[in-house]
């Protein structure tokens, strides 16, 4: 596998249920972060990992919960949610660095997204 | 705060015609700038950034931009568009040092044939 990869694809659960989104990258960088995307709408930063601490947590609900094991693994765990939170749920990482550092452009690589749906 | 704006969430042109996506973003100092491309169900693909140095940049499928600090714009600029080029264009900005991207809201592009 190359680059960032997320599982699942597609994901309907109803609003009781539990259920999580996977993302990973091969690409040795220290910083992940997970994005949501919805119809109509401008890109939503949710959260952000740098060194597997989150360091940023833009007002999502208590309801989303993230979750980074190591520099390579991001989870989102869900629960409890709503029909409006249906949406393409993006992952991405990039190296994070000091100002001028070599690869420190916060140049962000995209997984391919879960597209879930909630019922 | 950084903001990024681009003109137009839908531009539509020929097959073979120009494509231009306008992008103009707010901030005291350079930032750091890209373009990204999304296809349908599926994540966003850079296409090319601005760091440092000549300010043409030239990325994938045939896309270049101009960083233009007096306008404070990063125009998206295609002299030929193809069928395949139908998706939607984010531009993103990022400042020297911060975590994080600001995007615009995206513009979708269609090809007419």
């Amino acid at each position: 596998e190359t680059g960032v990869t997320q599982t699942p694809r597609h994901l309907v659960m109803g609003m009781t249920n539990k259920k999580s989104l996977k993302c990973e990258q091969h690409l040795g960088h220290n910083a992940m972060y997970w994005y949501k995307q919805s119809a109509k709408k401008p890109l939503e930063l949710m959260f952000v990992y740098s060194l597997e601490e989150r360091v940023e947590n833009n007002s999502v609900p208590s309801r989303f919960s993230p979750e980074c094991p190591n520099s390579s693994h991001l989870f989102l765990h869900l629960h409890t949610l709503q029909p409006e939170d249906s949406a393409l749920y993006l992952c991405a990482s990039s190296h994070s660095g000091l100002a001028g550092e070599r690869g420190s452009y916060n140049e962000q690589f995209f997984g391919p997204g879960t597209r879930l749906t909630v019922l | 705060a950084q903001s990024v704006t681009q003109l137009g969430s839908h531009v539509s042109v020929s097959e073979g015609a120009l494509v231009l996506l306008r992008c103009n973003y707010s901030s005291s100092v350079p930032p750091y700038l890209f373009w990204y491309v999304q296809y349908p169900n599926q994540g966003l693909q850079l296409l090319l950034k601005y760091t440092t140095g000549a300010t043409l940049v030239k990325g994938i499928n045939g896309f270049e931009a101009e960083f233009k600090k007096s306008e404070t714009s990063f125009h998206l600029t295609k002299p030929s568009a193809h069928m395949s080029d139908a998706a939607e264009y984010f531009c993103a900005v990022s400042e020297r040092g911060a975590q994080k991207l600001v995007f615009g809201q995206g513009t979708r592009l269609t090809i007419n044939p």
